[in-house]
């Protein structure tokens, strides 16, 4: 199983709602990412998960809360957002932090109305 | 300034032909050099990783060179289908670092 799993694929959220974004992997890999990607733009990077632990915050509002309840699964909790935060959420996972080959999911495809 | 850059930022081919797509990075000291495919709204799908002493890797019809002393790597498409179109991402990694830097892509559209 070489996968990354997001759910949900769409989401279309109102400013005052909380959502959540979930990403899954079985692979065995410790370390977990959440990038943030806008039209014709590469990848931002977020957040970065290593052992569970938050290893990188890059200097993300905190309306986006991440968490990693296990090394399986990596959540983004959302709250308050604002129309610029639609972009499509990209999950990733790598053996580790030291430079391996890095997974990407499929991607949450999240509109803010 | 971008440590990756990517040229050409869009290409149109004609299906069944070739095409190379170039990324320069000055990312130090370097570690390994990702390509990636990405469909629209889709995740980016790896195609090659090349580390310091590999010169060129093949996945298929794709092909990428590095030149770790140019510090410059390409992507050669050959034979090109339509489900080849789909921007085409380079990824540098440095040592001691971990955040990859991403560069722009190429976007390639097929024609029949």
């Amino acid at each position: 199983d070489t996968e990354v799993t997001q759910t949900p694929k769409h989401l279309v959220m109102g400013m005052t709602n909380k959502k959540s974004l979930k990403c899954e992997q079985h692979m065995g890999h410790r370390a977990m990412y959440w990038y943030k990607q806008k039209a014709k733009k590469p990848p931002e990077l977020m957040f970065v998960y290593s052992y569970e632990k938050l290893s990188i915050n890059e200097s993300v509002p905190s309306r986006f809360s991440p968490e990693c309840p296990n090394s399986s699964l990596l959540n983004l909790h959302l709250h308050a957002l604002q129309p610029e935060d639609s972009a499509l959420y990209l999950c990733a996972s790598s053996l580790d932090l030291s430079g391996g080959e890095l997974f990407f999911g499929e991607g949450s495809r999240l509109t803010v109305l | 300034k971008n440590q990756v850059e990517q040229s050409p930022q869009s290409l149109i081919i004609l299906e069944g032909k070739n095409c190379t797509l170039q990324c320069n990075y000055t990312v130090s000291p370097f570690s390994n050099l990702r390509w990636y495919k990405q469909d629209t709204g889709r995740g980016p799908v790896s195609l090659t990783i090349m580390t310091f002493s590999e010169n060129t890797k093949s996945n298929g019809r794709y092909t990428a060179t590095l030149d770790a002393d140019t510090k410059q790597s390409s992507l050669h498409i050959t034979a090109s289908q339509l489900s080849d179109s789909a921007s085409y991402i380079c990824v540098v990694s440095a040592y001691g670092n971990n955040r990859l830097a991403f560069g722009k892509g190429n976007q390639v559209v097929v024609i029949p």
